[in-house]
């Protein structure tokens, strides 16, 4: 059984939808992550919350856009997307340690997005 | 900068055979080094870390890793695999005041064959 809960679990949307991906850990971690997967590649970090705030964004496009509601949740808001964005979506989260330390990242299983 | 080479992109192994991940790093800095494992649609699994202490370590499902500063490497391996074995494994390192950033290295396909 995964801690960290991803919903849903496959979505399958057109080029002018909005739709969001949901991530929720009730570990008490306060960092979260988004990752983007390729089929057959290791995953790519999206995005960094700690402590809910924004802690990195690897220039990611603009029509992704995360947000961080409290420290047990996590949203990714998916506008225009594009056909090459269709790839497996990974969270994860750790516990900050202090002293810019992190605890191993646990992952949830994942929203597998396909647009047409 | 930090950097993951897994040397292997596949490897078939035969079940019950021994088997070794290979991983090479390279960082400027004090590392911690990881092993994941991902099952066909399924999130990625920390199989074992190496934070700091013995250069040894034991993981789940039976595996261990040695970390070898001098080589900078952090090899896995299993003494007898199972056919449940079958999956891809990452190496992936981190260091402090990285923002808990983790780099990957580009993954191994193990395929154990009965």
């Amino acid at each position: 059984d995964t801690e960290v809960t991803q919903t849903p679990k496959h979505l399958v949307m057109g080029m002018t939808n909005k739709k969001s991906l949901k991530c929720e850990q009730h570990m008490g971690h306060r960092a979260m992550y988004w990752y983007k997967q390729k089929a057959k590649k290791p995953p790519e970090l999206m995005f960094v919350y700690s402590y809910e705030k924004l802690s990195i964004n690897e220039s990611v496009p603009s029509r992704f856009s995360p947000e961080c509601p409290n420290s047990s949740l996590l949203n990714l808001h998916l506008h225009a997307l594009q056909p090459e964005d269709s790839a497996l979506y990974l969270c994860a989260s750790s516990q900050v340690l202090g002293q810019g330390t992190f605890t191993p990242q646990h992952f949830g299983d994942g929203t597998r997005l396909s647009i047409l | 900068a930090q950097s993951v080479t897994q040397l292997d992109s596949q490897v078939p192994v035969f079940e019950e055979a021994p088997v070794e991940l290979r991983c090479n790093y390279s960082s400027s800095v004090s590392v911690y080094l990881f092993w994941y494992v991902q099952y066909p649609n399924q999130g990625l699994q920390l199989l074992l870390k190496y934070l700091s202490g013995s250069t040894l370590v034991k993981g789940i499902n039976g595996f261990e890793a040695e970390f070898n500063k001098s080589q900078t490497s952090f090899h896995l391996r299993k003494p007898s695999v199972h056919i449940s074995d079958t999956a891809e494994y990452f190496c992936a390192v981190s260091g402090s005041n990285q923002g808990g950033k983790l780099i990957f290295g580009q993954g191994t396909e193990l395929s154990v064959k009965p």
